[in-house]
């Protein structure tokens, strides 16, 4: 079946280094490709989405293309803040069903001042 | 602002009491969806709606039930709390079924069970 894996964490970065958070998919048909980001004590919310193969998903400052080829969905920033101290997560829409999304397991990211 | 709310945050319970969990959405979002998230495992699908009284197995719906009887509402029933279904659980809801469709989440309810 479709499945996400994403990099391990926790990811420690100092504020203002280049962040770049992996993540692959397996999956049959053409699946949308998001990024969500969980704030600590809150619930998840879309940081980006793409939905054909290279799109470009970009959204404060972060960007992740869909890459058909190597079947993955990098998220980068070039420039992190303690603010950006989350846990991200890494999804895709099993078949055309929206709402139905896989996981990849998250990586938690730390940034220090 | 649209909004997931999830009534309780945090709940003790004890093995073998039955559990609700209730979500209210105000956005007239036709789908609902019960997440459960467990560290190293991502979120995994419990339960999802796509109407009012309709109902959909997810990939780990043992020992769950749900119930949608109004469309803002979605109920996530343990029948028999077990210690293994100590969790983090997340209701979400979308407008529609569109493969790009994006999820509203809740802030979540954290679940001991004892």
């Amino acid at each position: 079946g479709d499945s996400v894996t994403q990099m391990e964490g926790p990811v420690t970065l100092s504020e203002e280094a280049f962040l770049t958070i992996n993540c692959t998919y397996t999956a049959t048909g053409y699946p949308s490709l998001f990024w969500y980001v969980q704030y600590p004590g809150e619930g998840l919310q879309l940081l980006l989405k793409a939905t054909k193969a290279d799109d470009k998903g970009s959204n404060k400052g972060f960007e992740a293309t869909y890459r058909k080829e190597t079947t993955s969905f990098h998220l980068e920033k070039g420039s992190v803040q303690v603010s950006d101290s989350a846990v991200y997560f890494c999804a895709l829409t099993e078949g055309q069903v929206g709402g139905k999304l896989i996981f990849g397991q998250g990586t938690e990211l730390s940034v220090k001042p | 602002d649209v909004k997931v709310t999830q009534s309780s945050r945090y709940l003790v319970k004890r093995t073998g009491e039955k559990v609700f969990l209730e979500c209210v959405q105000d956005m007239d979002h036709e789908n609902m969806f019960w997440y459960r998230q467990d560290p190293g495992l991502g979120l995994r699908l419990i339960y999802f709606s796509y109407d009012v009284k309709m109902k959909e197995k997810g990939d780990i719906p043992e020992g769950y039930s749900v119930s949608r009887e109004k469309k803002e509402r979605f109920s996530l029933i343990l029948e028999s709390a077990s210690t293994n279904q100590t969790s983090m659980y997340l209701c979400a809801s979308s407008l529609s079924m569109s493969g790009a469709n994006v999820l509203t989440f809740g802030a979540g309810s954290r679940l001991t069970v004892l």
